[in-house]
């Protein structure tokens, strides 16, 4: 069966500190891979996404992400957090285009 | 453009009541149309999702159902809402054969009481 794994439930960093957040899967083929962000109370929005090509996928909020297919990862990175980035991030993996499973979320704390 | 709206945004219900969210899509057609489930400290728990018209696939088993009455209208229902129904229950849809992800709606804060 499909799984999505976000190892880590919280994580706090510091301001202008560097972030990654990991994110596993698995399957046999290459999934889809996706990355959202959840602030309180709201829906998730799309930061970036991976179907094949570039392994380094940019997105929005100056954040990136990396597939590394040996390891079954995509862990979303940021050279320098900002408060504004507290909130919570959810992986997220598709196999067709009908159906996307979501790992169970990182909440990241941004310490002043 | 192509937005979603979903409500209500919060509702608080007894133990035993009926539910019906409701969710619509506009700007766009044929959309495929999902239901999801955010319960306190979990992840994301795909309840439905439909690729048409009256085509509802279920992937948990519960007390809760969907209908898609139209294109762009997708319901949760329940007849009887239990404790364990408390949640936060998001809408999304995406563009079918296209690997665009999904565009959520604001979700619905539901307390069983």
């Amino acid at each position: 069966a499909q799984s999505v794994t976000q190892p880590d439930i919280h994580i706090t960093v510091s301001e202008g500190a560097s972030l990654e957040l990991r994110c596993n899967y698995s399957y046999g083929a290459t999934p889809y891979l996706f990355w959202y962000v959840q602030s309180p109370g709201q829906g998730l929005q799309l930061l970036l996404k991976y179907f094949s090509g570039d392994t380094l996928v940019q997105g929005i909020k100056g954040f990136e992400a990396e597939f590394k297919r040996s390891q079954s990862s995509f862990n979303l990175r940021k050279p320098s957090v900002h408060w504004s980035d507290a909130a919570e991030y959810f992986c997220a993996v598709g196999y067709n285009f009908n159906k996307f499973y979501f790992g169970s979320g990182t909440k990241l704390n941004v310490k002043p | 453009s192509q937005t979603i709206h979903q409500w209500p945004a919060t509702l608080v219900q007894p133990v035993g009541s009926p539910l019906s969210l409701e969710c619509t899509v506009e700007g766009t057609s044929n959309p495929n149309l999902y239901w999801y489930r955010q319960a306190a400290g979990r992840g994301l728990q795909l309840l439905f999702y439909s690729v048409g018209i009256g085509q509802i696939s279920s992937e948990v088993p519960q007390n809760l159902s969907a209908s898609r009455p139209q294109d762009r209208q997708f319901i949760l229902s329940s007849k009887k809402l239990l404790l364990s129904d408390s949640g936060f229950y998001l809408c999304a849809w995406s563009s079918p054969g296209q690997g665009h992800g999904y565009t959520f709606g604001s979700g619905t804060r539901l307390t069983v009481v």
